[in-house]
C-alpha cells in the first residue's frame, strides 16, 4: 500500500511569490491534514479538509488556503510568501473524519529567498 | 486548551542502554495521546498511541509509553536503544468533537541521540 505522497519534495521561491503543494493521501482516506514545521515553532496544524470541504484550519493568516479535489487529493496554495513561511510542510491522512490514526508524507520543503 | 511539554529537548544515550522520553499534557477533556518519531529528511511515523482501556501501550520498534492520568503524563520508553532508534520524538495529544474533527496538538520534540 503506498503511503501519503507528497510533491514537490523542496520547493524555492522568493518573497512575495506564491507556492503551491500537493498532497495524495494513502488509497480509501478522505481526510487530509496540513502541518508546518517551522525552525523553533515546532510542529503547527494549518488545515483540515475532509470529503472535499475545509473543515477546519489553525491560526494562520487567510494566504495560506488549500483545497481536496474528488479523488481526495489536497493543495496548499500560500501567497504572498514572507521569510518566515520557510519551513516544512507535512500532509497527512486518515481513513474517515472520527479516525485517531494520522499517516504522514515525508514532507515539501519550502524555501524562501 | 491542550498542550503537550516535552522538557528534554536532547537526550544521549549509549547503545543497549534504556532510554525514557518525558511527555507531560494538559487537556481539559479527555484525550487521546500519540508518540510519533521522525528520521531525518523524512514525515513522521507513528509508534503508538493511548486510546483508552489499558495504560501500559506497546508500540513499534520495541516501544512502549504508560498513560498516567493523576500525574498527567505518557512517557516513552524502550528497554535497550539501538544506533538506529537516532530520531527526533515527538508526543502528541488530541480530543475528538462531535464533528469528528481531530487536531494533534504536538510538544517541541525531543532528539534522541544513540552513541556506540
Amino acid at each position: 500500500e503506498a503511503g501519503v505522497t507528497q510533491s514537490p519534495t523542496h520547493l524555492i521561491k522568493t518573497r512575495g511569490q506564491q507556492a503551491t503543494l500537493r498532497c495524495s493521501p494513502i488509497s480509501g482516506h478522505t481526510s487530509v491534514y496540513w502541518y508546518q514545521q517551522a525552525l523553533g515553532l515546532g510542529l503547527q496544524f494549518l488545515l483540515w479538509y475532509d470529503e472535499g470541504e475545509e473543515r477546519n484550519r489553525g491560526n494562520f493568516p487567510p494566504r495560506f488556503s488549500g483545497r481536496q479535489f474528488p479523488n481526495y487529493s489536497s493543495e496548499l496554495n500560500v501567497n504572498a510568501l514572507e521569510l518566515e513561511d520557510s519551513a516544512l510542510y507535512l500532509c497527512a491522512s486518515s481513513s474517515n473524519r472520527y479516525s485517531l490514526a494520522q499517516h504522514f508524507g515525508d514532507g515539501t520543503r519550502l524555501s524562501i529567498l | 486548551a491542550q498542550s503537550v511539554t516535552q522538557l528534554d529537548s536532547q537526550v544521549p544515550v549509549f547503545e543497549e542502554a534504556p532510554v525514557e522520553l518525558r511527555c507531560n499534557y494538559s487537556s481539559s477533556v479527555s484525550v487521546y495521546l500519540f508518540w510519533y518519531v521522525q528520521y531525518p529528511n523524512q514525515g513522521l511515523q507513528l509508534l503508538l498511541k493511548y486510546l483508552s482501556g489499558s495504560t501500559l501501550v506497546k508500540g513499534i520498534n520495541g516501544f512502549e509509553a504508560e498513560f498516567n492520568k493523576s500525574q498527567t503524563s505518557f512517557h516513552l520508553r524502550k528497554p535497550s536503544v539501538h544506533i538506529s532508534d537516532t530520531a527526533e520524538y515527538f508526543c502528541a495529544v488530541s480530543d475528538r468533537a462531535d464533528t469528528g474533527f481531530q487536531k494533534l496538538v504536538f510538544g517541541t520534540g525531543t532528539r534522541l541521540l544513540v552513541s556506540p
